[in-house]
């Protein structure tokens, strides 16, 4: 099975920068996606990894080091609609390649 | 907007009935998942299909189904509720290739309230 640690919430600044960590454990690591999800909302896609190393998409960026069970998303300038849940998600290719989600980090945005 | 359909957005039933949550993939895509998310946990993986058959199980009750019909779109059924039950109940697709890189899109989620 997997097991995916986030942090329960987390406060930043507008204009900020902050980093999320997240840390798996999974025998068959096959790719680490993050999500973001508001309120009552559906999650949307934010990034993907699979190989180690940075991954850059505007203001969101993911790294990935699969030898040490580890992913971070890194938000800049933080603005106030950045205030939502981010999950990470683990895909493991035993048992199917299912997608299985951390329980998210809330993050408050404050001015 | 995502592209996938789920219906209905809210139900409000009793102990003891069943459910069926209906959803619609985005165009071209075969994969379809369904995940439980309740106040106290995160999205709980349930079960997924591909092309129609069943492909990843999770933490699905026994009094919990699905499947996915020939036209892709696929049904989550609920039976003997109880009142743990409640919960928002998404579907995601992906596809349609079926590779591990590929996103899931999810829908809007139909919220269950079982009183």
């Amino acid at each position: 099975g997997q097991n995916i640690d986030q942090p329960t919430e987390m406060t930043a600044t507008e204009g900020a920068i902050v980093q999320i960590n997240c840390t798996y454990q999974t025998s068959g690591f096959n790719g680490l996606f993050w999500y973001q999800q508001h309120a009552g909302e559906a999650p949307t896609f934010l990034s993907y990894n699979v190989l180690d190393g940075l991954e850059e998409k505007g203001r969101f960026s993911s790294f990935l080091s699969r030898s040490k069970g580890y992913s971070y998303l890194l938000l800049k300038e933080l603005q106030m609609k950045d205030s939502a849940s981010y999950l990470c998600a683990v895909r493991d290719r035993n048992g199917g390649n299912k997608l299985v989600f951390g329980a998210g980090t809330i993050l408050r945005v404050k001015s | 907007d995502s592209g996938v359909t789920q219906t209905p957005k809210h139900l409000i039933t009793a102990t003891g009935q069943r459910v069926t949550l209906r959803c619609s993939p985005r165009s071209g895509d075969l994969s379809v998942y369904w995940y439980q998310q309740s106040l106290d946990q995160g999205l709980q993986f349930l079960i997924q299909y591909y092309n129609g058959e069943e492909r990843a199980k999770g933490n699905i009750l026994e009094r919990f189904s699905a499947q996915q019909f020939p036209d892709l779109h696929s049904e989550l059924n609920l039976s003997s509720l109880e009142l743990g039950d409640s919960a928002l109940y998404f579907c995601a697709s992906s596809g349609p290739q079926g590779t591990t890189n590929e996103k899931l899109f999810f829908g809007s989620g139909t919220q269950l309230s079982v009183l």
